[in-house]
Order: C-alpha cells, then sequence, then structure tokens
C-alpha cells in the first residue's frame, strides 16, 4: 500500500500569506488528490492533481487561490494564496489506491490569524 | 454529481452495544463503499469497504451491508469497545469521475465504558 509523507504537519500564518502543503507519495501514482476538512466537518475535496496537465477543481474551488503542481508520478503541492481566517483548515493529500480505497497523508492543520 | 447522506451525526452507545451507522448514495453509477474512520487529529483510515457486486461484507466485529435498489449502504459495529470512538465517514465512488470519493458528513461515535 502507498505510503505519503506529508508536510508541513501545521503552521500559523498571517493572514494575506500563503503557504505551499507538500505530499510525497512511496510509489507511482496517476492521480492524487487534496480535500480540505473543516472543524468537526467532513472531508471537501478541492481538486484532482493528474501528471503532466492542469488540476481539475471542484465547484468553489478555484486555481488563483489553491494553485497545485504535480511535477511527477510521486509528489504534489497545494499553495493556500492569500489566506484568510477562513481558510483555517486541515488539508490533506490523498491517492487512490485501487481495489483498497484511498489513502491519506497525516494533514496540514492550518491557523490563519 | 454524487450526493452522500449520512445519519446519524452523533451515536453514543455503551459499551458491547451495537452501532449501526448509515448512508445513502444519489448516482446509480457509484459502485464502490469505503468507511473511513478518524481518530481524534489523525488521519482517516480505511476500516472496511464494499463493491457493488455484493450485498455484505464481514470482518470480525464490523461489517457493512448494501442495497443498491435502495441506495443504501451501512456500517454494522457489534460488541463495541471504547477504543470504537471515533469519527466515522462513508464515501461513495463511481469511476465515471476518476473514482473520486464522495464523502458523507460523518458520525461521532462515542462508546461509554
Amino acid at each position: 500500500s502507498a505510503v505519503i509523507s506529508q508536510k508541513p504537519s501545521r503552521d500559523i500564518c498571517q493572514r494575506g500569506t500563503s503557504l505551499t502543503i507538500q505530499c510525497q507519495v512511496d510509489s507511482q501514482v496517476t492521480m492524487m488528490f487534496w480535500y480540505r476538512q473543516q472543524p468537526g466537518q467532513s472531508l471537501t475535496l478541492i481538486a484532482t492533481a493528474n501528471q503532466g496537465s492542469e488540476a481539475t477543481y471542484e465547484s468553489g474551488f478555484v486555481i488563483d487561490k489553491f494553485p497545485i503542481s504535480r511535477p511527477n508520478l510521486t509528489f504534489s503541492t497545494l499553495t493556500v494564496s492569500n489566506m484568510s481566517p477562513e481558510d483555517s483548515s486541515i488539508y490533506l493529500c490523498s491517492v487512490n489506491r485501487g481495489l483498497g480505497g484511498y489513502t491519506f497523508g497525516s494533514g496540514t492543520r492550518l491557523t490563519v490569524v | 454529481g454524487e450526493n452522500v447522506e449520512q445519519h446519524p451525526s452523533t451515536l453514543s452507545v455503551q459499551e458491547g452495544d451495537s452501532a449501526v451507522i448509515k448512508c445513502t448514495y444519489s448516482d446509480s453509477a457509484s459502485n464502490y463503499f469505503p468507511w473511513y474512520k478518524q481518530e481524534l487529529g489523525k488521519r482517516p483510515q480505511l476500516i472496511i469497504d464494499i463493491r457493488s457486486n455484493v450485498g455484505e461484507k464481514k470482518d470480525q466485529r464490523i461489517a457493512v451491508t448494501l442495497n443498491k435498489t435502495a441506495k443504501h449502504f451501512s456500517l454494522h459495529i457489534t460488541e463495541t469497545q471504547p477504543e470504537d470512538s471515533a469519527v466515522y465517514f462513508c464515501a461513495a465512488s463511481e469511476p465515471n469521475t476518476g473514482n473520486q470519493f464522495y464523502f458523507g458528513t460523518g458520525t461521532s461515535l462515542t462508546v461509554i465504558p
């Protein structure tokens, strides 16, 4: 099964700044997914990152706010841009393990002050 | 797109009793239904899953049932233990969306010793 290393694990950021979250997978995967989990809420898909093409964003999420990179089949980054306190949340990357469902990174707990 | 509803949002049971969490989905094309357990401050972990060609699956104290006609599936935990206390998420996935997962809103289960 895939192992995902996600960092940073947590950060406290000033409003108006940007934070880039990194996910490294120990095997090649076609698609990587980025989720947001607000306090006490379910997981909301932000976007799907495919290697070699632009990410596909879900309704309510735009590339200018959440730019994603996918330079190869084992790595992806999500940037939270021009942050506001409403962006305080846990951000998780995940990969599809095929028949075994999704594996999630350990998450990044972001607090915007 | 797919819409997954989950009930109840909170559930308290006495240790040793059974717990049942129910989910419904809207897209008849969905064919994969995993359940995730998320302990406080940790990433979601897959605990059991079921595919649309199967009506029931069991793994020790946990089982999942699927009714494709009614478009609902349920998680059953028997002989509950305090360590079962967590938030549980159901999800549905259909191949036409690249196997993206659509999560339910979560159930916070508390097992009272």
